[in-house]
This record gives C-alpha cells, sequence and structure tokens, in this order.
C-alpha cells in the first residue's frame, strides 16, 4: 500500500506561518481528491484539522487552512502557537477511492 | 457527545489472535462508518479497515488476510480481530468514526483513546 510523502520535520517561530506538503502519485491516488489533516501530540489520538481538502470541522481554529495543487496538497498554520508542536498527518484514497492511505508523518518544532 | 472506549487485551501472545472492541456513547452506531487505525511504536499511522452500520467491510491490503472487523448494533460496539499475530502487530489501536453520515471520504472526526497491544510471549 503506497504512502502519501511528507517531510519529516518543519520548524517555525511563533507568530509565523508554516506550511506541510503531502504528495502522492498519479498512478496509486486516483483523483486525491478527499484529502484531510490530521494533528496528534504526543500519547493522544489523532484529531481532524481539514476534509474535503480546504474544509475545516467545527471548533477548528481558522490559523489552520488547507489546499491541494495536483497530487501535492498542503497543510498552513498561520500565527504558530507553541501549542501547535505537534505530530501532523495527511491523508488521503487509494486509486479505488475506497481504501485510507496515511501520510508518513510532519513533526512541526515551534521554537 | 459521541465518545469511542478501545476495550481489550494489552497482551497478546505471537501466534494468537488479538481481540478489540470499540464501545460508541452518546450517539447510535448507525448511519455511520466506523473505523480500526493502529500506529507502532514511534511510526505513522496505519489505517486497517472501516465496517458501515450495515455490516458491509473493507479492509487494507497489508492485514486484509488476518483482519475481521464486526459490529452488534445491541451494544452500541464494533471489533477488531487479527489472526495470527506477531511482533509486528504490536502498536497502539484506535478505533474512530467517520466525520458525515453515510460517506468515508472526508475523515474521521472522533477517536477513542486508543489502546496499546504488545505482542509478545
Amino acid at each position: 500500500q503506497s504512502a502519501l510523502t511528507q517531510p519529516a520535520s518543519v520548524s517555525g517561530s511563533p507568530g509565523q506561518s508554516i506550511t506541510i506538503s503531502c504528495t502522492g502519485t498519479s498512478g496509486d491516488f486516483g483523483t486525491f481528491r478527499y484529502v484531510s489533516w490530521y494533528q496528534q501530540h504526543p500519547g493522544k489520538a489523532p484529531k481532524l484539522l481539514i476534509y474535503d481538502v480546504t474544509k475545516r470541522p467545527s471548533g477548528v481554529s481558522n490559523r489552520f487552512s488547507g489546499s491541494k495543487s495536483g497530487y501535492t496538497a498542503s497543510l498552513t498554520i498561520s500565527g504558530l502557537q507553541a501549542e501547535d508542536e505537534a505530530d501532523y498527518y495527511c491523508s488521503s484514497y487509494t486509486i479505488t477511492d475506497t481504501d485510507v492511505v496515511f501520510g508518513g508523518g510532519t513533526k512541526l518544532t515551534v521554537l | 457527545q459521541v465518545r469511542l472506549q478501545e476495550s481489550g487485551p494489552g497482551l497478546v501472545k505471537p501466534s494468537e489472535t488479538l481481540s478489540l472492541n470499540c464501545t460508541v456513547s452518546g450517539d447510535s452506531i448507525s448511519g455511520y462508518y466506523w473505523s480500526w487505525i493502529r500506529q507502532p511504536p514511534g511510526k505513522s499511522l496505519e489505517w486497517i479497515g472501516y465496517i458501515y452500520y450495515s455490516g458491509g467491510t473493507n479492509y487494507g491490503p497489508s492485514l486484509e488476510r488476518r483482519v475481521t472487523i464486526s459490529l452488534d448494533t445491541s451494544k452500541n460496539q464494533f471489533s477488531l480481530s487479527i489472526q495470527s499475530v506477531t511482533a509486528a502487530d504490536t502498536a497502539v489501536y484506535f478505533c474512530a468514526r467517520h466525520l458525515l453520515p453515510q460517506n468515508y471520504y472526508y475523515g474521521m472526526d472522533v477517536w477513542g483513546q486508543g489502546t496499546t497491544v504488545t505482542v509478545s510471549s
């Protein structure tokens, strides 16, 4: 099962903006229409931040935003805060649009 | 407020069957897709499979020959079974609900806290 490719780590200072990329390949990910993003703090369950590429579930801060170009999706966090330090995972579906796939995860460090 | 709680043995012997339950409280299991996801120590998330409230299932290719997901609507509960486990199945196991009714595309918005399962003799 092919994974989505994410950078292993990113960092930024409080108040700055950062972007995390998530890349799939056309052969593996069909339409790549349904991209979600999760935040996971150590020892905790993942939290859904973004679904359907750009949408935020109720209660998620508007500092989190999603976008996509071709087979690369991106999560942008603006106005970085210390509490944003966590692991971030993208997710989509395989070419048949039936199987869920996660990215390898990106560790965000707030300097 | 919907809550999910995983339960089951924390230690399983190699070659035996891993069995976990996920109890849903605060809402009915009806109308949604429900997934199991696992995370080996220090690694990424791995989707295991999902079940629809009507009983239809779909499993990821890495485990599909060893895994069964089932549900019990009378108990508002769904379950995971993985046969012939090895040390590679050691992980934190999460259950989760997909965001929108009748649809599995839009991510998972409600998660259990996770339960650690170690495979060791």
